[in-house]
Order: structure tokens, then sequence, then C-alpha cells
């Protein structure tokens, strides 16, 4: 598999619950990143944790790393129809200078 | 807000023709990138530049492509003689510095070519 492969590639759920993204990826990495896309738009940073944090809190978002896994999670709580977009995790490399390496990418549907 | 920008949105072109991308970053950012998606895949790096130079490239990034900052805000992605596969979704990013490495996307730039 190739560097940064999120599952599940499509997620569908109801406003309210909670939606779990999964990432994993290949290299050491100095941090890892997660982005959503709305449909045909720009990428948003939505969260940075780095190789030596554990997990990570930003308000809805919870990001947990296991660098020994070498995978993510990214938890979305109490999800809104607002919330869906493809989500992608990117990672740094280490010993990159800082270019960015993209997951294919989770499509998450929350439905009213 | 601080936001990076990209023109045009949208650009159609001949095989074989130029095209320039153009992108202003965020005012005090330091390092800028390309990147593209090309429709239903993954987004690819595609090249960094900081201090006036390229500061690493991928594969994808051959002689058909090149990059400016020919002034004090503009960062311009040209591609020389576009191929039916350049065909996809260019995004802009700046970051300020190295031990910020969030990366700021723009809304990107649909290349359709024909």
């Amino acid at each position: 598999s190739q560097q940064g492969e999120e599952d599940p590639q499509a997620l569908s759920i109801q406003e309210g619950e909670n939606a779990t993204m999964n990432c994993s990826y290949k290299t050491s990495i100095n941090n890892l990143q997660w982005y959503r896309q709305n449909s045909g738009r720009g990428l948003v940073h939505l969260i940075l944790i780095r190789s030596n944090e554990r997990e990570k809190h930003s308000g809805r978002l919870r990001v947990t790393l296991d660098t020994s896994k070498k995978s993510s999670s990214l938890l979305i709580t109490a999800s809104r129809a607002a919330d869906t977009a493809s989500y992608f995790c990117a990672t740094t490399p280490a010993g990159g200078f800082q270019k960015l390496v993209f997951g294919t990418g989770t499509r998450l549907l929350v439905s009213p | 807000e601080p936001e990076v920008t990209q023109t045009p949105s949208h650009q159609v072109t001949q095989m074989g023709q130029e095209v320039i991308l153009r992108c202003v970053p965020i005012s005090n950012h330091l390092y800028f990138y390309w990147y593209r998606q090309i429709l239903g895949q993954k987004v690819e790096f595609l090249v960094s530049f900081y201090n006036n130079e390229i500061s690493e490239k991928s594969e994808i990034f051959d002689d058909q492509f090149s990059v400016e900052r020919p002034d004090g805000s503009n960062f311009t992605l040209k591609i020389r003689s576009t191929k039916l596969e350049d065909s996809a979704m260019y995004f802009c990013a700046s970051s300020a510095t190295t031990s910020s490495y969030e990366q700021y996307f723009g809304p990107g730039t649909r290349l359709t070519v024909t």
C-alpha cells in the first residue's frame, strides 16, 4: 500500500453520530495532519499532531497517533450535515523538507 | 483571516499551449508549494520553494514545469507545453516557517487540457 491510506474509503452516518477515520502510513514522519476538502474545493487544514504526541483535541475533533503502528485516527464527534466532505491525512516524512504526502481520503456523508 | 488566493479558478487550454497559474500566498509566509489533484485521485506534491529557489520537487515536476516568484506577492506555476494528462486541479499552498508545518491551501485552479 502507499504512504497515507485511509479507511474506510467512504462513510455514511446520521447527524449526531460520531465518525472515525483511520490513516496508515509507511515511513517515519515528523508530523501528521488532517485536511478536509469539500467537493471540488480547496483543502482546509484541520489539525496537526507531531510525532512525539499521542493525542490532540480541537473542538469536536480528536486525533490520535500511534507511531509504532504507523497509524492515526480522526474522530469527529456529534457530526453535522456540514461535516460532509472528504477527509485526508497528510504526513511530513522525517528528513523531508516540508512536502506533504497525502492519503487516499475518506468520503464522509452526514445525513440530517 | 489571511488566505491564499489563486487565479484563474478554471483554465481551459489546448494541448501544446503554455499556461501560467497564479497564486498569492499569505503575506508573511516564507515557504510555497504547488500540488495537483487529478480527478478522483489523491493530492500529489509537485514542488516546494523557499528563498527564491526550489527546495524540493517530485518526479512529476519535469522540465515542462517551472515556478517563479516574480515579485513580493505572486507565486506562479508555468507548464510550457501542456498535455492531456496535465488536466487536474492545481493547488498552491504556503507555510510560515520550518517550525510550523501547517500548510494553508488556496481554492485551486482547475486546468482542462483539450
